[in-house]
Parts: C-alpha cells; sequence; structure tokens
C-alpha cells in the first residue's frame, strides 16, 4: 500500500466549478504538502500544514492529523488552475514522499 | 531570491558522453535534493544531501554521482547512461528538515 493516497487520479471540471481533491496517508507526519506541478516540468509549493486549514486566493487545504487525511480545495475554478495536483508527507531527512497526483482540466 | 535555478532546462546526451546537471539556491537552504520523474509518475528521491554531506543515497546507480561543493550548490554528474534513465530530473531545496521544499524547473535528459 502506498503511504500517500490521492484521489481522484483525473478530475475535469467546467470554468467556475468548486473543486476537490483528497489525500490519505499511512505514516506519522511532520506537515504535508500540496504542490502544482505544470507541464513543463517545474513543482511549485502550494501549502504546507500540520494541522488545521489554510487558505491562499481560491485555495484551499484542509487536514485531519486523527483521520490522516487532508483535502484541497480550488473554488471559482480557472482554465489556468490546470495542472497536476500532489499530495506529499514529509520524510525522515526532509525529503518528500509523494502521492500519485491528480490531473485537473478546467473546460472554459 | 526565492528560486531555486536548475542549468540546463534540456540536455540531450549519448550513452558515452559525460555531463552535467546544475541546481543552484541562495536562500541560506542547508538541505537539497535530487529527484527523478519518470512521465506520469510522481518524482522519485534520489539523493539528499544535509549541510553539504551526502545524508541518503537511494540505491541510485555509479553511473549517477551527485556533488555539493557548497552550501548553494548541487550538481549531478552523469556517465553513461542508459536510454531508460531519460527523465525530468527535478532538484529541490529546504531550510531543514520540517520547511518548505523548493523546487526548481527540472532538467529534462534525454539518453540517446
Amino acid at each position: 500500500k502506498n503511504e500517500v493516497e490521492q484521489s481522484p487520479q483525473n478530475l475535469t471540471a467546467q470554468e467556475g466549478e468548486f473543486i476537490t481533491i483528497n489525500c490519505s496517508y499511512s505514516v506519522g507526519i511532520s506537515a504535508l504538502h500540496w504542490l502544482q506541478q505544470h507541464p513543463g516540468g517545474g513543482i511549485v509549493s502550494l501549502f504546507m500544514l500540520s494541522s488545521g486549514k489554510k487558505k491562499h486566493g481560491r485555495l484551499i487545504a484542509t487536514i485531519n492529523i486523527q483521520e490522516k487525511h487532508s483535502s484541497l480545495h480550488i473554488t471559482a475554478s480557472h482554465p489556468r488552475d490546470s495542472a497536476v495536483y500532489i499530495c506529499a508527507v514529509g520524510g525522515s531527512q526532509g525529503n518528500l514522499i509523494f502521492g500519485k497526483g491528480t490531473k485537473l482540466s478546467v473546460k472554459p | 531570491d526565492t528560486e531555486v535555478t536548475q542549468t540546463p532546462k534540456h540536455l540531450v546526451m549519448g550513452m558515452t558522453n559525460k555531463k552535467s546537471l546544475k541546481c543552484e539556491q541562495h536562500m541560506g537552504h542547508r538541505a537539497m535534493y535530487w529527484y527523478k520523474q519518470k512521465a506520469k509518475k510522481p518524482p522519485e528521491l534520489m539523493f539528499v544531501y544535509s549541510y553539504e554531506k551526502l545524508s541518503i543515497n537511494e540505491s541510485v546507480p555509479s553511473r549517477f554521482s551527485p556533488e555539493c561543493p557548497n552550501s548553494s550548490l548541487l550538481n549531478l554528474h552523469l556517465h553513461a547512461l542508459q536510454p531508460e534513465d531519460s527523465a525530468l530530473y527535478l532538484c529541490a531545496s529546504s531550510l531543514g528538515r520540517t520547511n518548505e521544499a523548493f523546487f526548481g524547473q527540472g532538467t529534462r535528459l534525454t539518453v540517446v
């Protein structure tokens, strides 16, 4: 069983829709990360959280430590949000252990 | 400066070539990482440097040789690679083990 499981693997939405991506993990963590990767490769850190909820613009991330579950929400989605969203947990050396990613496509 | 800069962005090399990938950051981060990412897969950890010392080598073949000449610079020396080594190579850095990671744009490597 993978240490980090994401769902869904693929997600297609219409512009303006509210989007949720889920992440479950099976290991003890110091922090959970949500990352964004556009075609072409570069990875951008969206959130790092260890409890509660964080908000940045139209993005909201929540985490429930007891249930080992996190969600990433995008409000009023836009085609420029199309990317792969990756959940990751921190490893013992500060490295990241990645989920398989959710490919989001937002149609105009 | 909150950037991790990787060069080159693209690299095509033959199986007998020797080349190097370079990663640079000026954020004072003391942990630096090399990841390998194949198409449609998540990144896989290759190496971790902590305070310029190699702390993790994830059983990477010796044809990949990392080097950390100083706290701002991380190199990955490549020699006698195979076509299956073609991938996106990502460098990342963080202030410490529990801090946010910053990624470079990656080097897309093709071995012919």
